[in-house]
């Protein structure tokens, strides 16, 4: 079955850089079938796409936070990751991993609280 | 930059039926967004309960549909029941891999 983990630092300081990984398991991420991506909820509100990568390595970033994110994918290891440089307090959020296609939905990591604060 | 919208409340009572929209602040919906839809209790990720504008997910009940009604998706929800009172989210897919999500609609039972 199919289960995905994020991970990474629960606390960011301010102007610092979030990292998180999502190590995939039960299938592989060189899946020509999905796309997998970064989606976060900051606390009380809404669900906000921040973006998604082809394990070819192509990406597609929320126009609005395109200057700041870079995802990558590691085949070797079945990861993805997230990086989030010049965070602020506005980044504080649940962050999931997800895989997705438009011809199945979306597949949740269970999520990962990131608080940024000094 | 595109905008994704939800009625941000509604309500239904125990039984009856409610459809939440899903539509775009420019232009229609259409199957070509391959709109699906989630729901969302507190403290917990979303569940995946419509793909692919009306396929339902795995362990979905039935009484869940979802469609493209006029120039908006919609869920309808037939016969609700308490444990639907949730927070639902569409999804729009514009091309390229990147998803855009709807404000939320949370519904209320009672």
């Amino acid at each position: 079955q199919l289960q995905l983990q994020e991970s990474g630092p629960g606390l960011v300081k301010p102007s610092e850089t979030l990292s998180l990984t999502c190590t995939v398991s039960g299938g592989s991420i060189s899946s020509s079938s999905y796309y997998w991506g970064w989606i976060r909820q900051p606390p009380g509100k809404g669900l906000e796409w921040i973006g998604s990568i082809y394990y070819s390595g192509f990406t597609y970033y929320k126009p609005s936070l395109k200057s700041r994110v870079t995802i990558s994918v590691d085949t070797s290891k079945n990861q993805f990751s997230l990086r989030l440089i010049s965070v602020t307090a506005a980044d504080t959020a649940v962050y999931y991993c997800a895989r997705f296609s438009y011809g199945s939905g979306i597949y949740w990591g269970q999520g990962t609280l990131v608080t940024v604060s000094s | 930059q595109t905008v994704v919208t939800q009625e941000p409340s509604f309500s239904v009572s125990p039984g009856g039926t409610v459809t939440l929209t899903c539509g775009l602040s420019s232009g229609s919906v259409s199957t070509d967004h391959h709109p699906s839809w989630y729901q969302q209790t507190p403290g917990q990720a979303p569940r995946t309960l419509i793909y692919s504008t009306n396929t339902r997910s795995s362990g979905v009940p039935d009484r869940f549909s979802g469609s493209v009604l006029g120039n908006k998706a919609a869920l309808t929800i037939t016969g609700a029941q308490a444990d639907d009172e949730s927070d639902y989210y569409c999804v729009l897919y514009m091309g390229s891999g990147l998803g855009v999500f709807g404000g939320g609609t949370k519904l209320t039972v009672l």
